[in-house]
């Protein structure tokens, strides 16, 4: 099975951008769609991004992400920053047997 | 309204059992996937079993595997994790998740409960 990495933390002043990156071990990171969640503290996760770079129901469009091929690696951009997106991030794949997580990133707002 | 209510949680002592419960509801789950997903405290998520719409296809992280039991009731829309053998290194929150497209197993939870914390301690 594959790993996936990310950064343990990432921090950044409302109303910036911050793009946070998951990179995949081995096989190609455009193989098997990789998934965006969020997870508040005290709260369960909830789906940001699905299918590489979709965004699911009511998220709004300051998040986008995007595979980059040549790093293998998934990246997910959060723009116009705001105090509500402080966060742990988690992306997320899957192959035919497994379903694979990334370490999380805390996401700081301040 | 999807709705994912887990239940079954609480304190037992390493070798015991439990048997965690998710009761769903507003979407027809007897062809969706589940997938059960846990997160130790202070740690991230991982993802610990998945069964397809009509439990023909079963699926286990390898540390579960032998330990662990997924189920899936739907007549009356239960997911179900058996837990036997538990250790402390399975204490966490277990959450029950929706994979994302009906009659379809591909590894994407789309919806997530609040989960039940399990707690492994002598």
């Amino acid at each position: 099975n594959f790993m996936l990495t990310q950064p343990h933390s990432v921090s950044e002043s409302p109303g910036k951008t911050v793009t946070i990156s998951c990179t995949r071990n081995s096989g190609s990171i455009a193989t098997d769609y990789v998934q965006w969640y969020q997870q508040r503290p005290g709260s369960a996760p909830t789906l940001v991004i699905y299918e590489h770079n979709r965004r699911s129901s009511g998220v709004p469009d300051r998040f986008s992400a995007s595979i980059d091929y040549s790093s293998n690696s998934a990246s997910l951009t959060i723009s116009r920053l705001m105090t509500e997106d402080e966060a742990d991030y988690y992306c997320q794949s899957f192959n035919y047997t497994h379903l694979v997580f990334g370490g999380g990133t805390k996401l700081t707002v301040l | 309204e999807v709705q994912l209510v887990e239940s079954g949680g609480g304190l037992v002592k390493p070798g015991g059992s439990l048997r965690l419960s998710c009761a769903a509801s507003g979407f027809s789950f007897s062809t969706f996937s589940m997938n059960w997903v846990r997160q130790a405290p202070g740690k991230g998520l991982e993802w610990v079993a998945s069964i397809d719409s009509t439990s023909t296809y079963i699926y286990y992280t390898d540390s579960v595997k032998g330990r662990f039991t997924i189920s899936k009731d739907n007549a009356r829309n239960f997911l179900f994790l058996q837990m036997d053998s538990l250790r402390a290194e399975d204490a966490a929150i277990y959450y029950c998740t929706r994979d994302i497209y009906e009659r379809r197993l591909i590894f994407l939870p789309d919806y997530w409960g609040q989960g039940t914390l399990v707690t492994v301690s002598s």
